[in-house]
């Protein structure tokens, strides 16, 4: 089946500390994207990569970093420089072909104790 | 500022009515809408698009309108059904710019049985 996965579901860590989220998608879409979604607000865009070895920030890309190796996979490392980790992070890629229509995987619910 | 906006943050429809959810925009460069379903600690599910050169979109019970001069789409669900309770999203862009597409703040439906 194809789609998006994003691993793992729930994640907690310390404060201070680095933690990668995985994204990995089998849709062959050139496109892949990392959104945070906190309660009571939309989607944010975080950064994007339109094609492999290739990224841009987002509208909040302080505290984040990202790479681009493989087409498939787009890991989102957020550092212990973002100040309010906490949050519900939503990975998603999309095709020109298809008019950039964005598909999303699951979510990682990150935690910061 | 913010360029796509969800004024209702929440709806409820009795089961069978039509749910009408609106979204305004701001930018006038946007060519590409779409809404999403969300539910808690899911990805958004992609529901339907559409493009600037056209002002219906239909697909079963859902459609979507555009009004280009108002800046204002709404996605109308005929009839609505328990399982439609979700967060809805719209989501615009320009296409000939970048990959990006702006999200606005949701809204959500609950559908009465």
């Amino acid at each position: 089946d194809g789609g998006i996965t994003q691993s793992p579901k729930y994640l907690f860590r310390k404060e201070g500390q680095n933690v990668t989220l995985s994204c990995e998608q089998n849709l062959n879409h050139d496109a892949m994207y990392w959104y945070r979604q906190d309660p009571g607000q939309g989607l944010r865009l975080i950064y994007y990569s339109q094609i492999v070895n290739d990224f841009q920030k987002g509208d909040i890309a302080e505290g984040y970093s990202v790479s681009r190796e493989k087409k498939e996979s787009f890991p989102l490392t957020v550092t212990s420089a973002q100040k309010n980790p906490t949050a519900f992070y939503l990975c998603a890629s999309s095709n020109r072909l298809a008019k950039n229509t964005q598909y999303f995987g699951p979510g990682t619910r990150l935690t910061v104790l | 500022d913010q360029q796509v906006k969800q004024n209702s943050p929440s709806l409820s429809v009795q089961e069978g009515r039509i749910s009408i959810l609106n979204c305004d925009y701001t930018n006038s460069m946007f060519d590409y809408f779409l809404w999403y379903k969300k539910y808690p600690a899911e990805g958004p599910t992609f529901l339907i698009s559409i493009s600037s050169i056209k002002d219906k979109n239909e697909d079963g019970r859902f459609t979507v309108f555009l009004n280009k001069s108002a800046k204002h789409l709404s996605l109308h669900i005929v009839p609505s059904q328990p399982g439609d309770s979700a967060v809805y999203f719209c989501a615009a862009s320009a296409q000939k710019g970048t990959y990006k597409y702006i999200f606005g703040t949701g809204t959500r439906l609950k559908v009465l049985a």
